[in-house]
C-alpha cells in the first residue's frame, strides 16, 4: 500500500448507528486531517493531528470524534448523525516543513445519512 | 476558503489553453498549491510554487504568481477531455499546519 489510505468507500448510516471511517498514511508523515466536503461548499477543515496530538478542532458537532492512536493512522468516529452529514470525507497528510505542506489526500469515503 | 478566492467555472475548447485564476489575502503566504479533483475521487497535488518565484512550468502546467497582486494563476496547455476536473489552489504559512483552500473551479473541456 501507498500513500494515503481510506475505508471504505462508500457508507450508508441510520441516523441513530454508530460507524468508524478509517485512514492509513504511509508517507511517514507528522500530521494528519479531515475535511469535509459537501456539494457546491468549500473544503471544510475538521481536524488537524500533529504528532498524534489534536491541534485543530474547528467546531465540529461532538457527533463526530477523532481518533489519531499513532501517527500512521486517523479515525473518525460517527454517531447519531443527521442527514446533512452526508458528504465526502478527505483524509489528509503532510510533513510540514518551513512553510511548505504539502498535503497527500486519500480517495475519500462517501457518506449518505438516511 | 474565505482568504482564496476563485472563480467558480470554467469551459474550454480542446486543444485550447486554460487559464485558471485565484487571488488570496495573506501575504506571509509562502507556499501555494494547486489540487485537481476527479469526479470520485480525493485530491491530487499538481503543482505548488514558493512564494519567492514569479513563474514556474512543469510541463503543460505553467503556474504564475503576482505577489504584489496576491494573484495565482495555472495555466494548462492544449487542454484535453482528461483535464475536467474541479481545481483548487491553496496556501499555506510558515509553522502553520493548515492550507486554506480555495472553493475550486470546475474546468469543463467541450470537443
Amino acid at each position: 500500500e501507498t500513500g494515503v489510505t481510506q475505508t471504505p468507500r462508500h457508507l450508508v448510516m441510520g441516523m441513530t448507528n454508530k460507524k468508524s471511517l478509517k485512514c492509513e498514511q504511509h508517507l511517514g508523515h507528522n500530521a494528519m486531517y479531515w475535511y469535509k466536503q459537501s456539494a457546491k461548499k468549500p473544503l471544510e477543515l475538521m481536524f488537524v493531528y500533529s504528532l498524534e496530538e489534536r491541534v485543530e478542532n474547528n467546531s465540529v458537532p461532538s457527533r463526530f470524534s477523532p481518533e489519531c492512536p499513532n501517527s500512521s493512522h486517523l479515525f473518525l468516529h460517527l454517531h447519531t448523525l443527521q442527514p446533512e452529514d452526508s458528504a465526502l470525507y478527505l483524509c489528509a497528510s503532510s510533513q510540514e516543513q518551513w512553510g511548505h505542506n504539502e498535503q497527500f489526500f486519500g480517495p475519500g469515503t462517501r457518506l449518505t445519512v438516511l | 476558503g474565505e482568504d482564496v478566492e476563485q472563480s467558480l467555472f470554467l469551459s474550454v475548447r480542446e486543444g485550447d489553453s486554460s487559464v485558471i485564476n485565484c487571488t488570496y489575502t495573506d501575504s506571509s503566504s509562502t507556499y501555494l498549491y494547486w489540487y485537481k479533483q476527479e469526479p470520485g475521487a480525493g485530491l491530487q497535488l499538481l503543482t505548488y510554487i514558493f512564494s519567492n518565484m514569479d513563474m514556474k512550468q512543469d510541463q503543460r502546467l505553467t503556474v504564475l504568481l503576482n505577489k504584489k497582486d496576491k494573484h495565482l494563476s495555472l495555466r494548462i496547455a492544449d487542454t484535453q477531455t482528461g483535464d475536467s476536473a474541479i481545481y483548487f489552489c491553496a496556501e499555506s504559512q510558515l509553522g502553520d499546519y493548515k492550507l486554506s483552500f480555495g472553493a475550486g473551479t470546475t474546468v469543463t473541456v467541450r470537443a
